[in-house]
């Protein structure tokens, strides 16, 4: 079946950085990725829908310029969280559909912001 | 009120045993319906999907009731490896909108 892959699956960084995550569908084209994050016993929040080629939209609630994406190619993704603070730490998850419509998730991203 | 509700559990069964999950969602204009699997720390999963008339796949049957806006999953014959947690989606207007309830987490005992 269709592959989506995340990079890195595990990231620690100081309070005051970013950190930069990709999203890739590898064996097919993504006009349209999606980005979550889930907490610790919580449920999956959509963050933003990555278009190629666009903006991004985001929810309600998530900053546009702390949670930069960035869908330049029809396989890659990126999501960088700018100046992280510990709240930030979280699981990031991408998604996207493949021809079919049928809808992948990535491996995940566990940020750990010290 | 969240919008889609699922009862966290810890579900904690024998081998063997039957087993069913409910989730409730808010917004009557929902328009698909899906169960995924998530393991601990790993993606979510597409386990199946919802259809109005149910359907079945192996040991696993899905519900979905629009006049009460829940949807359900029976698990049959439970075995250790169906332990994780289970999320309910619900999507609306389009299906990029896709709401997650929480999960409900199901442990199978030997």
């Amino acid at each position: 079946g269709a592959v989506v892959s995340q990079h890195p699956s595990r990231v620690i960084c100081k309070s005051g950085t970013s950190v930069k995550i990709e999203c890739r569908s590898l064996d097919f084209q993504a006009t349209t990725m999606f980005w979550y994050r889930q907490f610790p016993k919580q449920s999956l929040m959509l963050m933003a829908t990555s278009n190629e080629g666009s903006k991004a939209t985001y929810e309600q609630g998530v900053e546009k310029d702390k949670f930069l994406i960035n869908h330049a190619s029809l396989t890659l993704s990126t999501l960088t969280v700018t100046s992280a603070h510990p709240e930030d730490s979280s699981f990031y998850i991408c998604s996207a559909r493949d021809q079919h419509g049928e809808l992948f998730f990535g491996e995940g991203s566990r940020l750990t912001v010290l | 009120r969240k919008e889609v509700e699922q009862d966290p559990g810890p579900f904690n069964v024998p081998e063997g045993a039957t087993v069913a999950f409910n989730c409730t969602y808010s917004n009557s204009a929902s328009q698909s319906f899906f169960w995924y699997r998530q393991d601990c720390r790993k993606e979510p999963k597409l386990l199946m999907s919802v259809y109005s008339s149910g359907n079945e796949d192996g040991r696993f049957t899905a519900q979905l009731n629009r006049a009460s806006q829940y949807i359900s999953l029976l698990i049959r014959d439970s075995k250790l490896s169906d332990s994780a947690t289970y999320l309910c989606v619900v999507t609306h207007y389009n299906n990029n909108d896709m709401r997650f309830g929480a999960g409900t987490r199901l442990t199978v005992k030997p």
